[in-house]
């Protein structure tokens, strides 16, 4: 079954701990990007990856980090996490940049 | 500032009624703008439109897009409850040096039974 992952899928820590969140894919991607869903802000792009060791920053990229070592995975790094950065996460991918993202199931994160 | 705006912030129709959805945007380079979905979690993909005047459709659901006028329809014929989820429009653009995609907040549609 095609499917992007996440893990975990519920996440409450500390500020300053760090955390990666994980993302994979099935479906040979190239494509792969990272938001964050706030309520009244709607879902923002945070990073993404065009293919293996190429990275940019999306809107929201502050305290974040990515890396793109193999095609199918994209984790998210919060290297110090703090409780503005609580949020729900999605990781996406898709074949190419301009066509349909595949959606993960999302990563509640709580910082506190 | 490039922004995607979706009109109305939220629904509530009656099972069989017909909605329309709005989504005006302000890029530079447009490339696409696509359609998602909302129900529980993840978004789930509809359409993408890249040329004008030209509609996409799958069952019940249509969207159209206007290149001149900067925006793009979904329209829902038939509601239905499952029907019920907010509706988000996203914007493909080039950005200076880099593609940039941004999400309208969503409509937020509830159709009664």
């Amino acid at each position: 079954e095609a499917q992007v992952t996440q893990n975990p899928r519920y996440l409450i820590t500390v500020t300053g701990k760090k955390l990666t969140v994980t993302c994979s894919q099935n479906m040979n991607h190239e494509y792969m990007s990272w938001y964050r869903q706030d309520p009244g802000l709607g879902l923002r792009q945070i990073y993404y990856s065009m293919n293996v060791e190429v990275t940019d920053k999306g809107d929201v990229p502050e305290g974040y980090k990515v890396s793109r070592k193999e095609k199918r995975n994209f984790p998210l790094i919060l290297e110090s996490p703090s409780p503005n950065q609580t949020s729900l996460y999605f990781c996406a991918s898709s074949g190419t940049y301009l066509y349909e993202q595949y959606f993960g199931p999302g990563t509640r994160l709580t910082v506190t | 500032e490039d922004k995607v705006v979706q009109s109305p912030l939220s629904l509530v129709v009656h099972e069989g009624d017909t909605v329309t959805l709005n989504c005006s945007y302000e890029v530079t380079n447009f490339r696409s703008l696509l359609w998602y979905k909302q129900e529980k979690k993840a978004p789930t993909f509809l359409f993408m439109l890249t040329s004008s005047g030209i509609e996409k459709k799958s069952g019940r659901l249509s969207s159209i897009l206007d290149k001149k006028e900067l925006f793009s329809i979904l329209n829902i014929t038939a509601t239905q409850t499952g029907d019920s989820a907010v509706y988000l429009c996203a914007v493909t653009y080039y950005g200076g040096a880099t593609n940039k995609l941004i999400f309208g907040t969503g409509t937020l549609l509830a159709v009664q039974p």
